[in-house]
């Protein structure tokens, strides 16, 4: 399996809700990333977990709270968005940077998110 | 800003045309990697390129990288129009951070 799923693939919420992005994959990675991306810009990353740990934070505002409840699963929950956090939220995987020099990442294809 | 700058943006071609696109980079890398993306979607890898190599190939693909000039070239050649998609270099300081070009944008028209 070399897939990494994201669900759901479009989420509309409003500023005062509160919702969680997941992501999985079964592919034995031990990073995990989380990046936004706006319309016509290149992805930014936000958050990346290495053994299951908080490695980089990428000065994420606190309304953004990732979790990684184990090797497989990644969340991102979500409370008190603004608008202008709209954007496609794209998670990834790969083998950490210690055990090669490649990094490839594999990427799910997103969750669309609209902030009203 | 740490992106890479990449050119040109955008890019049109027909079909069988090859297309170049250059990426630059601002400091010294592990590894140089060339990421695609179609409309909206995920991103698929492509081909990497280590700090130690000049070129590599993969298909249709011909990665070039010179580290004395920080730049790094993707050629796609006899395009097709599936190849339309926004096309990303990405380099690694950290080894497990990657950072993203500004992106080109190209198209294939049949």
């Amino acid at each position: 399996d070399t897939e990494v799923t994201q669900t759901p693939k479009h989420l509309v919420m409003g500023m005062t809700n509160k919702k969680s992005l997941k992501c999985e994959q079964h592919m034995g990675h031990r990073a995990m990333y989380w990046y936004k991306q706006k319309a016509k810009k290149p992805p930014e990353l936000m958050f990346v977990y290495s053994y299951e740990k908080l490695s980089i934070n990428e000065s994420v505002p606190s309304r953004f709270s990732p979790e990684c409840p184990n090797s497989s699963l990644l969340n991102l929950h979500l409370h008190a968005l603004q608008p202008e956090d709209s954007a496609l939220y794209l998670c990834a995987s790969s083998h950490p940077g210690g055990l090669a020099s490649y990094n490839e990442q594999f990427f799910g294809p997103g969750t669309r998110l609209t902030v009203l | 800003s740490q992106q890479g700058e990449e050119d040109p943006q955008a890019l049109s071609i027909q079909e069988g045309e090859n297309a170049t696109m250059n990426c630059s980079y601002k400091t010294s890398i592990n590894n140089l990697q060339w990421y695609r993306q179609n409309s909206g979607r995920g991103l698929v890898h492509l081909i990497l390129i280590r700090s130690n190599e000049r070129e590599k190939h993969s298909g249709r693909l011909r990665v070039t990288l010179d580290t004395s000039k920080k730049s790094s070239s993707l050629l796609i050649t006899a395009s097709r129009a599936a190849d339309t998609a926004s096309y990303f270099c990405a380099t690694s300081t950290r080894t497990d951070k990657l950072i993203f070009g500004t992106g080109t944008r190209l198209q294939v028209f049949p």
